[in-house]
């Protein structure tokens, strides 16, 4: 059973950079074609993808938020952190990270997300 | 970019919900469906835009090609009201959803 677990601050103040940490279990991130990926959905709005890496270290991003993301995986601890650096108020939303298999190529398992607040 | 229409759907429970999700370019047949519930993560319910997921119910078809598909629910259940998003992975690096369409309960 694949289980995925988000972590993070529940509150950020503008211009600080944002650690996230997506915590896995039920498959390894050193098999060929598998990967993880970060999400984001303001309240009440709809869901953004934000960056995925696999098995193989290849990173993707979203091509509007770039510049202010990093994404990076520790295969032995089972965990994939994210950076989101200048935060601003339209950052708050609900993260989630997701595992995305080889076949099919589509993320079908999510973890439950946390909640993030950006405010001084 | 995937527009999605209706953006809300009212209906009944045992009605067919028939909800719209159109591409800007083509996307082949790289689509997802999702459910998403209040407070909780989405549900991967249809890939390749007509193959249910893993233990997702008969009542849940998708169909379509290119720029257009459709998700339809043939007989709505009480827990079936949820928002439903398509997401994209044809053009890369890009992972694009919709906007969502919220199905309420009439």
């Amino acid at each position: 059973q694949i289980t995925l677990k988000e972590s993070g601050p529940a509150l950020v103040k503008p211009t600080q950079t944002l650690t996230l940490t997506c915590s896995f279990s039920g498959f390894s991130l050193s098999t060929t074609g598998v990967g993880v990926g970060w999400f984001r959905q303001p309240p009440g709005k709809a869901l953004e993808w934000l960056a995925l890496i696999y098995w193989d270290n290849d990173s993707r991003y979203s091509p509007s938020l770039h510049r202010r993301l990093t994404i990076s995986k520790d295969t032995s601890n089972s965990q994939v952190v994210l950076w989101m650096s200048n935060v601003d108020p339209v950052d708050t939303g609900t993260y989630y990270c997701a595992h995305l298999p080889h076949t099919p190529p589509y993320f079908d398992s999510w973890g439950r997300g946390t909640l993030v607040t950006v405010s001084s | 970019v995937l527009t999605q229409s209706p953006a809300t759907l009212s209906l009944s429970p045992g009605d067919r919900a028939t909800l719209s999700c159109r591409a800007s370019q083509s996307v082949a047949s790289s689509l997802a469906w999702y459910q998403q519930k209040p407070g909780q993560a989405p549900r991967l319910l249809i890939y390749d835009a007509s193959v249910r997921a893993t233990d997702i119910p008969a009542r849940f078809s998708g169909s379509g090609s290119a720029t257009d598909f459709t998700l339809t629910i043939s007989s709505l259940e009480p827990e079936d009201f949820a928002v439903y998003y398509c997401l994209q992975r044809s053009t890369w690096p890009l992972w694009t959803f919709g906007q969502g369409t919220k199905v309420e309960i009439k």
